[in-house]
């Protein structure tokens, strides 16, 4: 069954600490994306990676990190440096030739 | 830098009522053009795009949007709307660029009341 997995749905934690949400995807896609999700403010991109081991900052990139060291895995870490951690955060993947983005069902992350 | 311009933050509408979503961006070269919708607890999908051709594109369950370059805009309509169309909208725009990255709109909550 293809398609785009996060991990955990729903995470809580504890303010000052870092914490990793994860993402794989089984499509083959080359491209990988990570956004936030506020309320009124749609999508916002966090970072993406367009191949294995390069990323680039995408527009709120302040206070998360991310890697890229497989095809498949994509992972984002939300550090202490990140102000309001608190927001639903999905992630997405696209094909080489395509411009069509597919999305996983995301993770809720609330800093408590 | 692009930006995408939804101007209704939530409609509200009755079954068999009509549908149009207005959605605005600013670039003025050639871009690619999304609806998505997200339906309460499900994943982001997509709805319809448009890329090149004929401006009025035809999405699933009987959505369709139309691209009006003059006025950058592509607006989402449905004449008959139902309740399973219940869900948030949004428009989203890649102008171009290898990393072909999105910029989505605010998004729009559609309620749909029995």
């Amino acid at each position: 069954d293809g398609g785009i997995t996060q991990s955990p749905k729903y995470l809580f934690r504890k303010e000052g600490q870092n914490v990793t949400l994860s993402c794989e995807q089984n499509l083959n896609h080359d491209a990988m994306y990570w956004y936030r999700q506020d309320p009124g403010q749609g999508l916002r991109l966090i970072y993406y990676s367009q191949i294995v081991n390069d990323f680039q900052k995408g527009d709120i990139a302040e206070g998360y990190s991310v890697s890229r060291e497989k095809k498949e895995s994509f992972p984002l870490t939300v550090t202490s440096a990140q102000k309001n951690p608190t927001a639903f955060y999905l992630c997405a993947s696209r094909t080489g030739g395509s411009n069509e983005q597919f999305f996983g069902p995301g993770t809720r992350l609330t800093v408590l | 830098a692009q930006s995408v311009s939804q101007h209704n933050h939530h409609v509200i509408l009755s079954e068999a009522a009509s549908l149009e979503l207005g959605c605005n961006y600013s670039y003025g070269g050639t871009v690619n053009l999304f609806w998505y919708v997200q339906y309460p607890g499900q994943h982001l999908q997509l709805l319809l795009k448009y890329f090149s051709g004929d401006p009025l594109v035809k999405g699933i369950k009987g959505f369709e949007a139309e691209f009006i370059k003059s006025k950058f805009s592509f607006n989402l309509r449905k004449p008959s709307v139902q309740w399973s169309d219940t869900a948030e909208y949004f428009c989203a725009v890649n102008a171009g660029g290898s990393a072909r990255q999105l910029t989505f709109g605010s998004g729009t909550q559609l309620t749909v009341l029995p």
